[in-house]
């Protein structure tokens, strides 16, 4: 059962350029987080993908946007790149259902990250 | 003020120790507790989810108080593997979907 997967592993880009991440949930998960991780702190919520939408959105610039496919991997595009975006960027997978009531204890499994150094 | 505060420590101990973590968060709509472990430049993986009964794993034990808004985690017999960086994490559901609000994590470094 293979779990989640991201590509690349790492990545160094110049300030301005445009970088997409790749991320594969685990095997039955139809649903995808982005995180971001500076250095020294926790994850810090982009966005979700469910049924290829935008679900919810953390506070991250429009130059953070993302999609999901189909077979519900999902990309992670960041434009006009910033010193400051240097940082581990995770993609977290979960098996969830909308629910009209409010409890949901779907657990996240999270990938190996990709590591991206803006220069 | 942010919304899971940790000790970031480092707490030091020995092998056999016990050691206690404590978090607080601020958002009385959480619904779903967490603790993720992160080693060093890897993934935070799940250690154990928190419930208001309390929870125990092996030598780790979880609690949860609602009304203090105040998650703990507890280590006993500490061995030197234990060695990572112990987030807390909460979990809200909005819109119907399930969103994860991390805290920077505390590290704990076993020594021999």
């Amino acid at each position: 059962d293979a779990g989640v997967t991201q590509s690349p592993t790492h990545l160094i880009k110049t300030r301005g350029q445009q970088v997409t991440l790749r991320c594969s949930p685990k095997s039955g998960h139809d649903t995808v987080s982005w995180y971001q991780q500076a250095l020294g702190q926790g994850p810090q919520f982009i966005f979700q993908y469910y049924e290829e939408e935008e679900r919810q959105r953390g506070n991250f610039p429009d130059r953070f946007s993302g999609h999901q496919f189909p077979n519900y991997s999902s990309e992670l595009n960041v434009n006009a790149l910033l010193l400051g975006d240097s940082a581990l960027y995770l993609c977290a997978s979960s098996s969830t259902l909308y629910r009209a009531a409010a409890f949901s204890t779907d657990t996240q499994y999270f990938g190996p990250g990709t590591r991206l150094t803006v220069l | 003020r942010k919304e899971v505060e940790q000790d970031p420590g480092p707490f030091n101990v020995p092998e056999g120790a016990t050691v206690a973590f404590n978090c607080t968060y601020s958002n009385s709509a959480s619904q779903s507790f967490f603790w993720y472990r992160q080693d060093c430049r890897k993934e935070p993986k799940l250690l154990m989810s928190v419930y208001s009964s309390g929870n125990e794993d092996g030598r780790f034990t979880a609690q949860l108080n609602r009304a203090s808004q105040y998650i703990s985690l507890l280590i006993r017999d500490s061995k030197l593997s234990d060695s990572a960086t112990y987030l807390c994490v909460v979990g809200r559901v909005s819109g119907g979907y399930n969103k994860l609000i991390f805290g920077a994590g505390t590290r704990l470094a076993v020594h021999p």
